[in-house]
């Protein structure tokens, strides 16, 4: 059972759009963090939300931690090419030790 | 501050012979984690080592195995290698041992098994 769900899997969308991409469990997280990672390379922390309800932005992506901290989105507005990669998202689960669980991932394209 | 690499980045390698993988974490570091991530299974996590002792194993077969060292550096070993190992081997390096505690990823070292 994957403890993390990420949806969609892929997504190919044109340069301009808006995209929410999702990270949901029935457990709960004591942090979660989005990564993006590109083919061949390791995954780059993007964002880290800890508190239930919080809300980040970084330039165009927003992240929303869940109320319950079960669930997570990012959105991307206008999206650009340069946003192509796969999106992760990892969660600490109370009271499980151990490093993170990660989704699967959602590939993301951006077409020009 | 420099990031966490690994070394080598790419290796090839035929069924039956062993492997060893290094990883630097960022100065400070202490605790490293070591990740399989193929295209069928997504990121497996495959042990966790703070102060040269191993503090989390994931679901994996005893041919794999690792060590850190008292600078934090880290290895990962595989030996009797078989076709299913094939993959990109990612480590993690993160402040201090803990599951609230923010990775940072090396660019991995991508293996293939003949």
């Amino acid at each position: 059972t994957q403890l993390l769900e990420q949806s969609p899997q892929f997504l190919s969308i044109q340069e301009g759009e808006n995209l929410t991409v999702y990270c949901n469990s029935s457990s709960v997280f004591s942090s979660l963090q989005w990564y993006r990672q590109e083919p061949g390379e390791g995954p780059v922390l993007l964002v880290t939300v800890v508190t239930g309800g919080e809300v980040k932005k970084l330039k165009r992506l927003t992240f929303q931690f869940g109320d319950a901290r079960k669930d997570s989105s990012l959105h991307i507005t206008a999206a650009q090419p340069g946003d192509t990669g796969l999106y992760l998202c990892a969660g600490a689960v109370i009271p499980n030790a151990g490093k993170s669980t990660f989704g699967d991932g959602t590939t993301l394209t951006v077409k020009p | 501050k420099a990031g966490v690499t690994q070394t080598p980045r790419y290796l090839i390698k035929t069924r039956g012979q062993q492997v060893t993988l290094s990883c630097s974490p960022i100065s400070g570091h202490r605790s490293v984690s070591w990740y399989q991530q193929t295209p069928g299974q997504g990121l497996q996590f495959l042990f966790e080592y703070f102060s040269e002792t191993q503090r989390n194993k994931g679901n994996f077969p005893g041919r794999f195995s690792g060590r850190q060292f008292s600078n934090s550096r880290s290895e990962m070993n595989v030996s009797t290698l078989e076709l299913g190992d094939s993959a990109l081997y990612l480590c993690a390096s993160s402040l201090a041992a803990g599951y609230t505690d923010t990775q940072y990823f090396g660019p991995g070292t991508r293996l293939t098994v003949l």
